[in-house]
């Protein structure tokens, strides 16, 4: 198993440019979150979901669009790319949580790191 | 809400013990501990759920106190290899368990 793969790694944005950060997973996870992680700070929620077809926001998602057509894949647009978006980008994807809240542990990407000038 | 961390860094010496405490305004049901290492991504440690119970990865342990809201993370003797920055996580209820990060606690063990 490659666990949660992100692409790019490294990518450098020119203020009102667009991108789509891409993160697969191949556990079969139905949760699966996009966080950032800005330099010396914690982790934000920008947006998640709980299946295919589900999306919703997080704590940060101004500035962001995202989709989830299949189980593996939840791609995170960046529309009109801001110097305040400049980050490291997390993706991460985790079981239904049925055993109760919070139950099951998130596995996180290798994450992206994006700069916009 | 944000959980709280404290403290927010500590320096250790190998071999000595620290905690690390997380505490939230609102009701918890469970606390996730995570560790991350610079220009790494976080990685899971434990879980803690409602019941008081306490938990141990190698020589590191936590408890979860829900009356009291908090949750503290005990390295014991700790390892070089120690060193990063510890998140705790909340879940918010009927929100796709969706994780709440504290600020996070830099641990840095010295030779």
């Amino acid at each position: 198993n490659a666990g949660v793969t992100q692409t790019p790694k490294f990518r450098i944005l020119k203020i009102g440019q667009s991108m789509t950060l891409q993160c697969t997973q191949d556990m079969n996870h139905n949760y699966m979150y996009w966080y950032r992680q800005d330099p010396g700070m914690g982790l934000k929620l920008i947006y998640y979901s709980v299946g295919a077809g589900i999306t919703d926001k997080g704590e940060v998602p101004n500035g962001y669009n995202v989709s989830r057509s299949t189980t593996e894949d939840f791609p995170l647009r960046l529309e009109l790319a801001a110097p305040s978006q400049t980050s490291v980008y997390f993706c991460a994807s985790s079981q239904l949580g049925l055993a109760g809240v919070g139950a099951y542990e998130q596995y996180f990407g290798p994450g992206t790191r994006l700069t916009v000038t | 809400q944000q959980p709280v961390q404290s403290p927010q860094a500590v320096i250790l010496r190998e071999g000595e013990d620290a905690v690390i405490n997380c505490s939230s305004s609102k009701a918890l049901y469970s606390v996730h501990w995570y560790r991350q290492k610079h220009g790494e991504a976080p990685v899971f440690l434990m879980i803690l759920l409602k019941g008081g119970e306490q938990k141990g990865h190698d020589k590191i342990s936590a408890s979860f106190n829900e009356k009291k809201q908090q949750s503290s993370l005990y390295l014991t003797a700790s390892q070089l290899s120690y060193s990063g920055t510890y998140f705790c996580g909340t879940p918010k209820v009927n929100a796709g368990n969706m994780l709440t990060f504290g600020g996070g606690t830099r641990l840095m063990v010295k030779p």
